[in-house]
């Protein structure tokens, strides 16, 4: 079955402890995203990438890192998680830039304490 | 600055009501617009529209998208409670690597 599988679904952790979210579509996808969702401001993009080793910053990528060593994966790095970055993620893939629907993952709920 | 309203921001209606839901945009270089359904978790894709004037529809569901005066329409007729959710408007731009998200409408069904 095609999807993205996004891991873990829900987590809470403190302010400063490192965490990774991880990202992995198995529907060979060369264009992978980050987005984070909140109330009143929609998905706004944290970070993309549009294959293998290129990756580039969306509209709100401060205290975010992502790497793309492998074409089927796009983790999403918290180096010193902090409050404001509570929020629901999603992780989302398309064969390529632009023009396509976009194959968004389940989410992952992040509280920071 | 690229962006896209949505209205209403939230709809309650009774089962077997027609709704319009409605997307505006003003964007520079407009390639295409997107509808998705967001329940309770990831966002599916409805509908890509790129044409003025032609109709996409899917079952009970239509969407329409008018370039000239910047705005797309998501029609839902015959709603049941399972078409409760909230409805997200983007779109992509040439020479931008992203889609661009309105914040949605929300859209409640009653039986």
């Amino acid at each position: 079955e095609a999807q993205v599988t996004q891991n873990p679904r829900y987590l809470i952790t403190v302010t400063g402890k490192k965490l990774t979210v991880t990202c992995s579509q198995n529907m060979n996808h060369e264009y992978m995203s980050w987005y984070r969702q909140d109330p009143g401001l929609g998905l706004r993009q944290i970070y993309y990438s549009m294959n293998v080793e290129v990756t580039d910053k969306g509209d709100v990528p401060e205290g975010y890192k992502v790497s793309r060593k492998e074409k089927r994966n796009f983790p999403l790095i918290l180096e010193s998680p902090s409050p404001n970055q509570t929020s629901l993620y999603f992780c989302a893939s398309s064969f390529r830039l632009g023009n396509q629907p976009q194959h968004f993952g389940d989410g992952t709920r992040l509280s920071i304490l | 600055e690229d962006k896209v309203v949505q209205s209403p921001l939230s709809l309650v209606v009774h089962e077997g009501d027609t709704v319009t839901l409605n997307c505006s945009y003003e964007v520079t270089n407009f390639r295409s617009l997107l509808w998705y359904k967001q329940e309770k978790k990831a966002p599916t894709f409805l509908f890509m529209l790129t044409s003025s004037g032609i109709e996409k529809k899917s079952g009970r569901l239509s969407s329409i998208l008018d370039k000239k005066e910047l705005f797309s329409i998501l029609n839902i007729t015959a709603t049941q409670t399972g078409d409760s959710a909230v409805y997200l408007c983007a779109f992509w731009a040439f020479g931008n690597e992203k889609l661009t998200f309105g914040t949605g409408t929300r859209l409640t069904i009653i039986p």
